[in-house]
């Protein structure tokens, strides 16, 4: 069992390029969080989802920020048009329920926005 | 307001010290999560508690519902053990599982 399987580790994108991050969860979770990591602050919340249903996404900006998790395949964070504010360690974590059997988080994605 | 606070925020000690690290929170939680953050690593998570008192290894996590308090002991630390501790709650009403999460504790253990 492979655990959360995050990638790329690190991204590095020009000033207006696409971003895209992916995260398989851990085999039997259908239950996907996404958070972003700040420099010197906290994680925030940006997104749950499961199988091809967003469930909440009150934690995502509302432009240029996307989110899915098809029936096949990874989910992805997807950021358009990117700026140096989205610069951070964006985690995503597992669970097999909505959390109630805790969490198994990914070793992230760094993403630079030079 | 954050609903997690956590203290220290920055926490050095000798190897072989007793550590503590806390944290409060100000809302009603179905659950409280201890995770582990080493420097460029992933997050590991170390403790899951909704009552009372739980130990894997060296550590120990601890959390009093009624005050709203939870704490995070390491005992004969390590140098090995320094990393990032990071608090984080479910809240007992619906959000749907998302985690609030504390600034974290930075630790660092000197040989």
């Amino acid at each position: 069992n492979a655990g959360v399987m995050q990638n790329p580790r690190h991204l590095v994108r020009r000033r207006g390029q696409e971003a895209r991050l992916r995260c398989s969860p851990m085999k039997g979770h259908s239950h996907v969080y996404w958070y972003r990591q700040l420099p010197e602050e906290g994680l925030k919340f940006m997104v749950y989802l499961q199988k091809e249903n967003i469930i909440d996404e009150s934690g995502m900006p509302k432009e240029r920020f996307s989110a899915e998790f098809p029936k096949e395949g990874p989910s992805i964070l997807r950021i358009q048009q990117v700026v140096r504010g989205d610069s951070a360690a964006y985690f995503c974590a597992s669970s097999p329920t909505g959390g109630g059997y805790g969490y198994t988080f990914g070793s992230g994605t760094r993403l630079t926005v030079v | 307001k954050n609903e997690v606070e956590q203290s220290p925020q920055n926490l050095t000690a000798q190897e072989g010290e007793f550590i503590t690290i806390n944290c409060s929170y100000s809302v009603g939680i179905s659950a409280l999560h201890w995770l582990q953050q080493h420097p460029g690593g992933g997050i590991v998570s170390l403790f899951m508690l909704s009552s009372g008192k739980k130990k894997h290894g060296r550590l120990i996590a601890t959390i009093n519902i009624q005050e709203k308090h939870s704490s995070l002991h390491i005992t004969a630390s390590h140098p090995r053990d320094s990393a990032v501790y990071i608090c984080a709650v479910r809240l007992r009403v619906s959000t749907l599982g998302r985690l609030y999460f504390g600034r974290g504790t930075q630790l660092t253990v000197w040989p």
